[in-house]
């Protein structure tokens, strides 16, 4: 079965600092992968998405990602984070013919000025 | 203004009490699906729909029935509700049109006690 795992649980940060955030996802075949942010009490906003072409995916906020097959990886990265940073990342991979999105469990980021 | 629209945002009820939550998109999408975020867990699939008349489980469909009368709703019925369906449920619409990307309403908060 296809799953989506994200190994950093809670990260926290300075303002500045660099920021990678795991996404490893476990199934073959199309791959078409997601990032999404949650701030707080808010609902989830694309970050980014890569469907094919270009490994290195970049996306809105100064966010980017980076595909790599052979480790099934698809890592997010930001060179310099900010304090409005603070929210829940979810990495999430599309199955099911278009319609269903396997998300992994998260991972709480908390940017401290 | 392209958007998904849930109704309530906030319930709070009591066990064995019928609910529906209602969803509704404005952008003629195929698909629609509804989610639960648990902490620990992110977002799990309850129910999508591929069209009209069409539905399908997800990953976590116990206790819960969906409809798709209508292409634009998708409303999420409990009919006996129990304590562990304390969550906060994301309904989310997605076509060919938007790439596969999933639009996610503002998210239901429903505690049952």
């Amino acid at each position: 079965a296809q799953s989506v795992s994200q190994h950093n649980h809670h990260v926290i940060l300075s303002e500045a600092a660099s920021l990678e955030l795991g996404c490893n996802y476990s199934y073959g075949g199309t791959v078409n992968l997601f990032w999404y942010v949650q701030y707080p009490g808010q609902h989830l906003q694309l970050l980014l998405k890569y469907f094919s072409g270009d490994p290195l995916v970049k996306g809105i906020k100064g966010f980017e990602a980076e595909f790599i097959k052979s480790k099934f990886s698809f890592n997010l990265r930001k060179p310099s984070v900010q304090w409005s940073d603070t929210a829940e990342y979810f990495c999430a991979g599309l199955t099911g013919g278009g319609n269903k999105l396997t998300f992994g469990t998260g991972t709480q980021l908390k940017v401290e000025l | 203004e392209a958007q998904v629209t849930q109704n309530p945002r906030y319930l709070i009820t009591v066990t064995g009490k019928k609910l529906t939550v209602t969803c509704s998109q404005n952008m003629n999408h195929e698909y629609m699906s509804w989610y639960r975020q648990d902490p620990g867990l992110g977002l799990r699939q309850i129910y999508y729909s591929m069209n009209v008349e069409v539905t399908d489980k997800g990953d976590v469909p116990e206790g819960y029935k969906v409809s798709r009368k209508e292409k634009r709703n998708f409303p999420l019925i409990l009919e006996s509700p129990s304590p562990n369906q304390t969550s906060l449920y994301f309904c989310a619409s997605s076509g060919l049109g938007s790439g596969y990307e999933q639009y996610f309403g503002p998210g239901t908060r429903l505690t049952v006690t």
